[in-house]
């Protein structure tokens, strides 16, 4: 139980285009999910949190026009790196929160995007 | 805000040995979550810890966090091969939010 899949594992592209991720929990509803980001050898960083019917809550330093953040049902998160740059390339992440309760995130298998 | 340092930063053992990672924050922790991640995959949910003095255990590891919930320590017995990877611990809020420890790179020799 308690998995989360993200879409795609991997995806190149070329600067000036937007790159739309997918984040599903498969066997559970999570209202919150949250978008983190990981450079390589360092650790994640917290994008945004990310709330089912509502908008999602930015960390500081984090451009929400740039990174367009989509929680439309209980299942689906959906992150869009919108004109893409080089420097956007980075290993994105996804967890999810259950519903149900506890406190506990399940983490997604991540996406490598790379920005030509 | 929240900061998780992580002890040791790499660490190499022989197959067989035991090993602590350490993770210490600079607050008062709402819960301490150890994960567990390989080079350019997702995390693996290894624990969660929230009350003071509080020790879990999940086959060869186990986890502690101190009375004050601001250190807590991953122990591994009898390494494996399969135990390498990057350990993280994170720090979590009420609200959901976790602050990531920097990680450290575990490597089991056979």
């Amino acid at each position: 139980g308690a998995v989360v899949s993200q879409h795609p594992s991997w995806v190149i592209c070329k600067s000036g285009t937007s790159v739309k991720i997918e984040c599903r929990s498969l066997d559970f509803q999570a209202t919150t999910m949250f978008w983190y980001r990981q450079f390589p050898k360092q650790s994640l960083m917290l994008m945004a949190t990310s709330n089912e019917g509502s908008k999602a809550t930015y960390e500081q330093g984090v451009e929400k026009d740039k990174f367009l953040i989509n929680h439309a049902s209980l299942t689906l998160s959906t992150l869009t790196v919108t004109s893409a740059h080089p420097e956007d390339s980075s290993f994105y992440i996804c967890s999810a929160e259950p519903s149900s309760g506890g406190d506990t995130q399940y983490f997604g298998p991540g996406t490598r995007l790379t920005v030509l | 805000s929240q900061e998780l340092e992580q002890s040791p930063q790499s660490l190499i053992v022989q197959e067989g040995k035991n090993l602590t990672i350490n993770c210490t924050s600079s607050k008062t922790l709402y819960g301490l979550y150890w994960y567990k991640q390989k080079y350019g995959e997702g995390l693996i949910f290894l624990m969660m810890l929230q009350k003071g003095g509080e020790e879990k255990s999940h086959e060869k590891i186990t986890a502690k966090l101190d009375e004050k919930k601001q250190q807590s320590s991953l122990h591994i017995t009898a390494s494996q091969p399969s135990h390498a990877g990057i350990y993280l611990c994170a720090g979590g809020t009420s609200y959901g939010k976790l602050t990531f420890g920097q990680g450290t790179i575990l490597t089991v020799h056979p």
